[in-house]
């Protein structure tokens, strides 16, 4: 019964690899998010999608591709890895989009780039 | 953008003592604040939320209080415990778009 699950939950890879992160929630929202922990623990988003829209992209790298094949679904696809890109990245979601909505986390996962 | 600052960074208290943690943001537009607790390796989890039509919030040990005029609002935990040690964020919603503060390293002493 868990609410917003990722795969994998840690990913270790070399400089240069393409990898992809998957995202799955079953609480029927329809907003669902990517956000970027650092090794500082900040928390920044980077994408956001509402009923399958991108709606948020903030400044992110092009190699950086979202994916969200139905409400319930949100990938993210990395080219070119790059040593900078390892962090936890966490996938959330939110019953909508633009109001006082709570977002819910997914476990995170943590990525290592060598 | 919104821009969301957080202090302290870091807080020991002793079991019992009182624990306040402080926000200010950029963005009148702001609506929506939570705040959200982190154990080591976990996902964030929000403990308690406010919006902006509200001045002050409180569920059991945690309060939250919003001053709009002055664009800052903090979480108050009274009685701390243990368990109450973790990574405390705060946020704004801006547009649709939560910022973050930098987090606050809570840390309870018994």
């Amino acid at each position: 019964d868990t609410a917003v699950s990722q795969t994998p939950k840690y990913l270790v890879t070399q400089m240069g690899n393409d990898k992809s992160i998957k995202c799955e929630q079953n609480l029927g929202h329809d907003t669902m998010y990517w956000y970027k922990q650092d090794s500082k623990k900040f928390l920044k988003i980077m994408f956001s999608y509402n009923n399958k829209e991108l709606i948020i992209n903030e400044t992110v790298p092009n190699r950086f591709s979202p994916k969200s094949p139905d409400k319930a679904h949100l990938n993210l696809h990395i080219n070119s890895l790059e040593l900078g890109d390892s962090a936890v990245y966490f996938c959330a979601s939110s019953q909508g989009w633009g109001a006082a909505y709570e977002q819910y986390f997914g476990p995170g996962t943590r990525l290592t780039v060598t | 953008g919104e821009n969301v600052e957080q202090h302290p960074s870091t807080l020991s208290v002793q079991e019992g003592d009182s624990a306040v943690i402080k926000c200010t943001y950029s963005d009148s537009a702001s609506n929506y604040f939570p705040w959200y607790k982190q154990e080591l390796g976990k996902r964030p989890q929000l403990i308690i939320d406010i919006r902006s039509n509200v001045g002050e919030k409180k569920d059991q040990r945690i309060a939250v209080t919003l001053n709009k005029t002055a664009k800052h609002f903090s979480l108050h935990i009274t009685e701390t415990q243990p368990e109450d040690s973790a990574v405390y964020f705060c946020a704004a919603n801006s547009w649709g778009k939560l910022q973050f503060g930098a987090g606050t390293q809570v840390v309870v002493t018994p």
